[in-house]
């Protein structure tokens, strides 16, 4: 059965630092791994699509690694910003709409 | 501004009752899905449509039912609703068969009473 598991499921930081959000995956089989950012009672917004030949993708302050072997991804955020707060998301895709399976998300909250 | 419109944004409704929500992709996409999230849980793929034609299904329930228009919005109709039906019910589209571009809308968010 094709899972994603998200950690922490909730993290509180000061605005200007740095965090790190993990993603285990089980997916299969495996197309791309995405990360999502969801604002609260918004639609999720994508950050970065990365493929199995990728290991690291950018996206102005947010960085997202993938070790394939490990079936492990993580998105980093640099200097956070209050408008950071909401929920990530991950993403793992099998190429198939109907077998996306998506983590239940890590809620931030970046604090003055 | 993802360029996915839904309609309405809230919707409240009784136990028993039958409502349409509707999505209108970005002006050139041909693919639509639809997805459920309930209160603390992951987004649940319901269905696709592909330019007009059902692609793929997800865990939708028989009291839910799609359908994608010749000008290619869609409506997702929820019938028979019950509380647990209450959520966020977003609709995506991407140009393609394949949603890895796929944007999502705002979102409809439903009540059931």
């Amino acid at each position: 059965k094709n899972q994603v598991e998200q950690s922490p499921q909730s993290l509180i930081i000061l605005e200007g630092k740095n965090c790190t959000l993990q993603c285990n995956y089980t997916v299969s089989p495996f197309s791309n791994l995405r990360w999502y950012k969801q604002d609260t009672g918004r639609g999720p917004v994508s950050l970065t699509i990365m493929t199995f030949s990728e290991n690291t993708k950018s996206n102005g302050r947010y960085t997202a690694t993938l070790d394939a072997d490990t079936k492990q991804s993580s998105l980093h955020i640099t200097a956070s910003q209050l408008s950071d707060s909401a929920s990530y998301i991950c993403v793992g895709d099998t190429g198939t709409a109907s077998k996306l399976t998506f983590g239940t998300g890590t809620r931030l909250q970046v604090t003055l | 501004d993802s360029g996915v419109t839904q309609t309405p944004k809230h919707l409240i409704t009784a136990t028993g009752q039958r409502v349409t929500l509707r999505c209108s992709p970005r002006s050139g996409d041909l693919s639509v899905y639809w997805y459920q999230q309930s209160l603390d849980q992951g987004l649940q793929f319901l269905i696709q449509y592909y330019n007009g034609e059902e692609r793929a299904k997800g865990n939708i329930l028989e009291r839910f039912s799609a359908q994608q228009f010749p000008d290619l919005h869609s409506e997702l109709n929820l019938s028979s609703l019950e509380l647990g039906d209450s959520a966020l019910y977003f609709c995506a589209s991407s140009v393609g068969n394949r949603n890895t571009e796929a944007f999502f809308g705002q979102g409809t968010r439903l009540t059931v009473v």
